[in-house]
């Protein structure tokens, strides 16, 4: 069974930084691109970062460029959003999700909080 | 920049039969964007119903299916029941690894 865990969410301070997990298992991690994408409350949800396999290629949406990293250690089966200089609008509910070729999430974790305050 | 529409809110009849759509605010969408949709119950994480336009994902009941209409993708609930109501999201591949929300259409079943 894919499951997708995140951690590392919680209360920051405007301009802090903070770094999400996500824990991965059931498939073989090293073959599948990843994905994070965030909620704010009461809001629609965002695509922030794609990351292919190899960690070679990276995409980000124009608002966190430049303040968020998307990363991965294969060897964990993990993948990583470094997020810096945050801002009270990068609030949200942060997930974790699995992209398939057709460009789909089909996998999704259940999502860690983040609070900028 | 182009966005992603969604219909803010639409409601349909228990039984009865509801079209959203997802479309550009410059241009037509086609099977080339891959469009895929997702339906989300407050408090939990969203669950994919279809991809590639119109391939339902594993589990997923016959009575939801998609398709492009006109120049927007489009999901069809036929039979609506009252746990349909939920919000659902659709995501458009916009080239060069990235991909775009739209920003959802609240659904209500009465």
């Amino acid at each position: 069974e894919v499951q997708l865990v995140e951690s590392g969410g919680g209360l920051v301070q405007p301009g802090g930084s903070l770094r999400l997990s996500c824990a991965a298992s059931g498939f073989t991690f090293s073959d599948c691109w990843m994905t994070w994408v965030r909620q704010a409350p009461g809001k629609g949800l965002e695509w922030l970062a794609t990351i292919k396999e190899d960690g070679s290629q990276k995409f980000y949406v124009d608002s966190v460029k430049g303040r968020f990293t998307i990363s991965r250690d294969n060897a964990k089966n993990s993948v990583y959003l470094q997020m810096n200089s945050l801002k009270v609008e990068d609030a949200a509910v942060y997930y974790c999700a699995r992209p398939r070729p057709g460009y789909y999430l089909d996998h999704w974790g259940r999502g860690i909080l983040v609070t900028v305050s | 920049q182009t966005v992603v529409t969604q219909e803010p809110s639409f409601s349909v009849s228990p039984g009865g039969t509801v079209t959203l759509t997802c479309g550009l605010t410059s241009g037509s969408v086609s099977t080339t964007f891959y469009p895929s949709w997702y339906q989300q119950t407050p408090g939990q994480a969203p669950h994919t119903l279809i991809y590639n336009t119109n391939t339902r994902s594993s589990g997923v009941p016959d009575r939801f299916s998609g398709s492009i209409i006109g120049n927007k993708a489009a999901l069809t609930i036929t039979g609506a029941q009252a746990d349909d109501e939920s919000d659902y999201y659709c995501i458009l591949y916009m080239g060069g690894g990235i991909s775009m929300f739209g920003g959802g259409t609240r659904l209500t079943v009465l």
